[in-house]
């Protein structure tokens, strides 16, 4: 069964910082992965989706890494904003699979 | 605007009820999705639906039920049988079944069981 993890479960950085957001993965085979912003009490937002075939992709003050080699994506966050606070989810969709497996989220607090 | 609309945004069940979860979305998507969040557990797939009339259960499809007559809607029954159904709903929905885009998510139900 697939298993996708982040690590931390939550981080506090000030503000202007960069930082990157760790997240494994179990499946080799992987078809594509997608980053998610949630608010509290709200629904998802995507924020960027990699194919397998691609390297990164890049959003604004976003860039998602893929390495399947060693089941790892990083979201890096440029010159971070209270704004940012959230959190963060990665779900990987593994090839011959129809669904999103997530992992629990990395809470992000950004402090002024 | 284009999006997923879910509702109620609050629902309150009591005890041996059964309530229905609505989504409805104007983005002529494929596919379609309901996902179970709980503190801690992150999301779990309840059920999803690929074309009108077909659905599939997910990893806790146990005590739902969904159906799917119109492309634009698919609505999530949880039944008596769901032994503990407090958590937050959402409904998902992809252009394609093979998820190779953006999965785009509605604002979520929370459902407390009273």
């Amino acid at each position: 069964k697939q298993e996708v993890t982040q690590i931390p479960a939550a981080l506090s950085v000030p503000e202007g910082e960069n930082l990157v957001l760790n997240c494994s993965f179990t499946d080799s085979a992987i078809y594509n992965l997608q980053w998610f912003r949630q608010d509290p009490g709200k629904g998802l937002t995507s924020l960027l989706l990699i194919q397998s075939s691609q390297r990164e992709q890049t959003s604004g003050r976003l860039n998602a890494s893929l390495d399947k080699s060693s089941g790892r994506s990083t979201l890096y966050i440029a010159a971070s904003q209270p704004g940012d606070s959230a959190t963060y989810l990665c779900a990987e969709v593994g090839a011959g699979s129809y669904q999103l497996t997530f992992g629990k989220g990395t809470k992000l607090s950004v402090i002024p | 605007d284009g999006g997923i609309t879910q509702s109620p945004k609050y629902l309150f069940r009591k005890e041996g009820q059964n309530v229905t979860l609505s989504c409805e979305q104007n983005l002529n998507h494929d596919a379609m999705y309901w996902y179970r969040q709980d503190p801690g557990q992150g999301l779990r797939l309840i059920y999803y639906s690929q074309i009108v009339n077909d659905f599939q259960k997910g990893d806790i499809a146990e005590g739902y039920s969904v159906s799917r007559e119109k492309k634009e809607s698919f609505p999530l029954t949880v039944t008596s049988a769901q032994k503990n159904p407090t958590a937050f709903y959402l409904c998902a929905s992809n252009p394609g079944v093979r998820l190779n885009t953006e999965a785009f998510f509605g604002q979520g139900t929370r459902l407390t069981v009273v």
